[in-house]
């Protein structure tokens, strides 16, 4: 199985700061990788797909990018309502590995 | 509206197994990957395996190879995921999710508690 990490583990930043979050596969997966977003209690949320494609009605400040091995979720202004975790997945082939996640706080 | 309704909560004795059903409705469901994924408490997300009911031939990751059957019934839209041998560290929600066949998940399941425990 392709193994997915991700840094940093967790990370405290101000309202405003940019937020950067690095996920790497042990493989080349094309763009074949998805971010997702879950807040305590809540089942994951589509935030990105094909690397760099923002879903439907998640917020501008969300970006991808990033193609083979190495990719990157940025948040551009870092709001209050963002904290949360954040898992890369890639779904090149099954099964659909996600990485360790990133927990977001606020400073 | 896709909707996918897991079954309720289950407590477990050590060396059992566990089958959770996963309902679905407002789409298509053979064409579609249905996939299982646990967390267990405060950790992240773990992929088990899923399956597309259409060819019904399962993929599992490595590591529950052998412990885990995911099935997939046409009839009623309805996937399955058995696991066995059933430890504390299975305590976890499982949650089935549902996505193209190379695509990311776009739909979950609200998730089910499986409790291990003596």
């Amino acid at each position: 199985d392709t193994q997915m990490t991700q840094s940093p583990s967790s990370l405290s930043a101000s309202v405003g700061d940019r937020v950067t979050i690095t996920c790497r596969a042990s493989q080349g997966i094309v763009n074949y990788l998805a971010w997702y977003q879950q807040k305590p209690g809540k089942v994951p949320k589509l935030l990105i797909y094909a690397a760099s494609t923002l879903q439907s009605g998640v917020p501008s400040r969300f970006s991808g990018s990033g193609s083979g091995t190495d990719f990157t979720l940025t948040i551009s202004s870092l709001q209050p309502e963002d904290v949360a975790s954040y898992y890369c997945q890639k779904y090149n082939s099954a099964p659909g590995t996600f990485g360790p996640g990133t927990k977001v706080d606020i400073k | 509206q896709v909707q996918l309704v897991q079954s309720g909560a289950e407590v477990k004795k050590p060396g059992s197994s566990v089958k959770v059903s996963c309902k679905t409705s407002g789409g298509t469901f053979s064409s579609y990957v249905i996939s299982w994924v646990r967390q267990a408490p405060g950790q992240g997300l773990e992929c088990m395996g899923g399956i597309i009911p259409m060819f019904g031939t399962a993929n599992y990751a490595q590591k529950f190879q052998g412990r885990v059957t995911i099935t997939a019934d046409e009839s009623t839209s309805t996937a399955y995921m058995e696991l066995s041998s059933l430890r504390s560290d299975d305590t976890a929600v499982y949650y089935c999710a549902r996505g193209e066949q190379v695509g990311p998940v776009d739909y979950w399941g609200q998730g089910t508690l499986v409790t291990v425990s003596s």
